[in-house]
Parts: C-alpha cells; sequence; structure tokens
C-alpha cells in the first residue's frame, strides 16, 4: 500500500463548480499535512497547510481527519486557473522527511 | 529574495554518461532535498541533508547516484553511469528547520527542476 494515496483524475468540471479531493495516509505517526499545487511542467508549490481544526484560504479549505487517516481540499467557484494537478504532502512525525502523493489532476471547464 | 536555483534546466545524455545536477538552496535555509518525479512514480524523496549533513538517503535508488552538499549554498547530485530509466525530472528544495506554531516544520520551497533524458 502506497504511504500517501489519491485519485489521479482527471476531475474535470465547469467553470463556477465545486469539487473536493481527498488523500488517505497510511502512517499514523504523520504529523503535519499540506496541499501543493503544480502546473504542467512546473514545480510544485504550496497551497495550504493542513491543521487539524481545518482551514479556509478564500475559496479553498481543508480538512484533516485523523481517525480515519485522510485530508480533503474543497475548491468553491473553480475558475480555469484553478486547472493543474494538487499534490496530497504528508510529513512523518519528528523527521524533515515529506511524503507527497501522485496527485490529483483538475481540469476546470469553460 | 531568489528562489532555489538549479541547472541545468535540461540535460539530454547517452547511456552511459556522468550526469551531475546542481541545486543552490534559498539564502538561510538548512534543509535540502532532492527529489525525483516521473509520471508513474510521482514525486518521490531521494535524500534530504540538515547543515550540510546527509540525514536521509533511504530514497537514493543505487550506487549509480550520489549526492553531496560541500557548502550551505551548493549541493549536487551525481548519476554515474546513467541509464535510459533515470530520465525524470529532478527537483530540489530547501526549507528552514523551524517547527510552526501549529507544531509541524515548515514548508519547502522547490527550485524549477532538471529534465533528464538519457538516451
Amino acid at each position: 500500500r502506497k504511504e500517501v494515496e489519491q485519485d489521479p483524475g482527471p476531475f474535470n468540471v465547469p467553470e463556477g463548480a465545486t469539487v473536493a479531493f481527498n488523500c488517505t495516509y497510511s502512517n499514523s505517526a504523520s504529523q503535519s499535512f499540506f496541499w501543493y499545487r503544480q502546473d504542467c511542467r512546473k514545480e510544485p508549490k504550496l497551497l495550504m497547510s493542513v491543521y487539524s481544526s481545518g482551514n479556509e484560504d478564500g475559496r479553498f479549505t481543508a480538512q484533516l481527519n485523523r481517525a480515519s487517516q485522510y485530508i480533503s481540499l474543497l475548491i468553491r467557484d473553480s475558475k480555469l486557473s484553478d486547472s493543474a494537478t494538487y499534490l496530497c504532502v504528508v510529513n512523518l512525525s519528528g523527521t524533515y522527511k515529506y511524503i507527497f502523493g501522485t496527485g490529483t489532476r483538475l481540469k476546470v471547464l469553460a | 529574495d531568489a528562489g532555489v536555483i538549479q541547472s541545468p534546466r535540461h540535460e539530454v545524455t547517452e547511456m552511459g554518461q556522468e550526469v551531475t545536477l546542481r541545486c543552490k538552496p534559498i539564502s538561510g535555509h538548512d534543509y535540502l532535498f532532492w527529489y525525483r518525479q516521473t509520471m508513474m512514480r510521482g514525486l518521490e524523496l531521494l535524500i534530504y541533508f540538515n547543515n550540510n549533513v546527509p540525514i536521509d538517503d533511504s530514497g537514493m535508488p543505487e550506487d549509480r547516484f550520489s549526492a553531496k552538499m560541500p557548502n550551505a549554498s551548493f549541493s549536487t547530485l551525481k548519476i554515474q553511469p546513467s541509464e535510459p530509466r533515470d530520465s525524470a525530472v529532478y527537483f530540489c528544495a530547501s526549507s528552514r528547520g523551524r517547527v510552526t506554531a501549529k507544531g509541524g516544520p515548515e514548508t519547502q520551497y522547490f527550485g524549477p527542476g532538471t529534465r533528464l533524458l538519457v538516451l
């Protein structure tokens, strides 16, 4: 089983739609969680950290469920510019080792 | 501030040749990471350094791969001899070794990557 699993997609959604991605992780010692965004042929960039209490940044909301070992990302009012691959990232407690999921591809259609 | 700098941006070489990838982390960052990204396997951590010392190299595929960090502003990843299956995008990333208010490490910043093609 992969340490971090994501649905590869693609998720094809119309502009203005709400879309949600989930990510599951296998190591219960995981401490910190992130969502990164990667555009085609570019480097990954931090989108947002994921906290136990959940957090929101504009149209983006991230949630963490430690009991079920998954994190989620919700994007409201999707824009064409949201089209990208979204990477789920987990950090193991006591280390600076980051484990990346293989990503979920989102296409927002006009 | 300059971000993470990698060179070359593209490299095409023949099987059996030595390849050296270079990285300059963000000034003040004391953690440096090397990743490899392929369509099949996604983004894989190869090795990471703290204060120029390798901490975890368990992701290095085999003895053909080696990484060094002679000082705080420079690191290399070397493949010798290279093979076609080494073709991938190699990213370098850096971060500060601080713990955030939420208790986790600070995030890392990626360089633009080196696209390697081994023929």
